[in-house]
């Protein structure tokens, strides 16, 4: 199984700071054949179900805003809230699909400083 | 617009099985594989397994191999999730989400479902 891990597990970030989240694979999930990282982030509020926010390592979800972004390859990834906003306190969690058992990361939890 | 409508809290005793039921709304049901991921108190997301609604084929995790079946009912456009020999570890909140595009990640997701195994 590929072993997704987070850091740091907590976070607290002014708002209009910067927040940045990692994640790290246990092996790559760059599919070399279409170029492609099977990489996902989503959002997650108390109460809710998860929320998609980036595919593909780097593809923002319509509707989510441009303060999101993703980047990395193989097996580190960043997830960059560019302005923190007050509705942005959530965890965030990194999931792979490169192969099955699909897999998650633990969990970030993002707070206001 | 796309809901996925999932079935009301359940609580059963160790040893029981639990029947979880999930809506699609918005889309054509049988164009779209269904994911059940499940998240215990203070665990992270975890993957129980997949079917593609349109054929019906499914794979589980292999840590419920033997105790979860995934099905769909075409005619009703509603996917399940049964488990069976329950134990208090499986206490969590049971998702069912749809796969985007057949890429493997998640667009839409089900409200929940709290399964609570109590004697």
């Amino acid at each position: 199984d590929i072993v997704m891990t987070q850091s740091p597990d907590s976070l607290a970030v002014s708002l209009g700071e910067r927040a940045t989240i990692n994640c790290k694979s246990s092996q790559s999930v760059l599919y070399n054949s279409n170029n492609k990282n099977y990489l996902t982030w989503y959002q997650q509020k108390p109460g809710q179900p998860p929320k998609l926010l980036i595919y593909w390592a780097s593809r923002r979800e319509s509707g989510v805003p441009d303060r999101f972004s993703g980047s990395g390859s193989g097996t580190d990834f960043t997830l960059t809230i560019s302005s923190l906003q007050a509705e942005d306190v959530a965890v965030y969690y990194c999931q792979q699909y490169y192969n099955t058992p699909i897999t998650f990361g633990q969990g970030t939890r993002l707070e206001i400083k | 617009q796309v809901q996925l409508v999932q079935s009301g809290a359940e609580v059963k005793k160790p040893g029981a099985s639990v029947k979880v039921s999930c809506k699609p709304s918005g889309y054509t049901f049988s164009n779209y594989a269904i994911h059940w991921v499940r998240q215990a108190p203070g665990q992270r997301l975890e993957w129980m397994g997949w079917i593609n609604a349109g054929k019906g084929n499914t794979k589980y995790s292999q840590k419920f191999q033997g105790r979860v079946t995934i099905a769909r009912d075409t005619s009703a456009s509603t996917a399940y999730m049964e488990l069976s020999t329950l134990r208090s570890e499986d206490t969590a909140i049971y998702y069912c989400a749809r796969e985007s595009r057949s890429s493997g990640y998640y667009d839409y997701w089900g409200q929940g479902t709290l399964v609570t195994v109590s004697s």
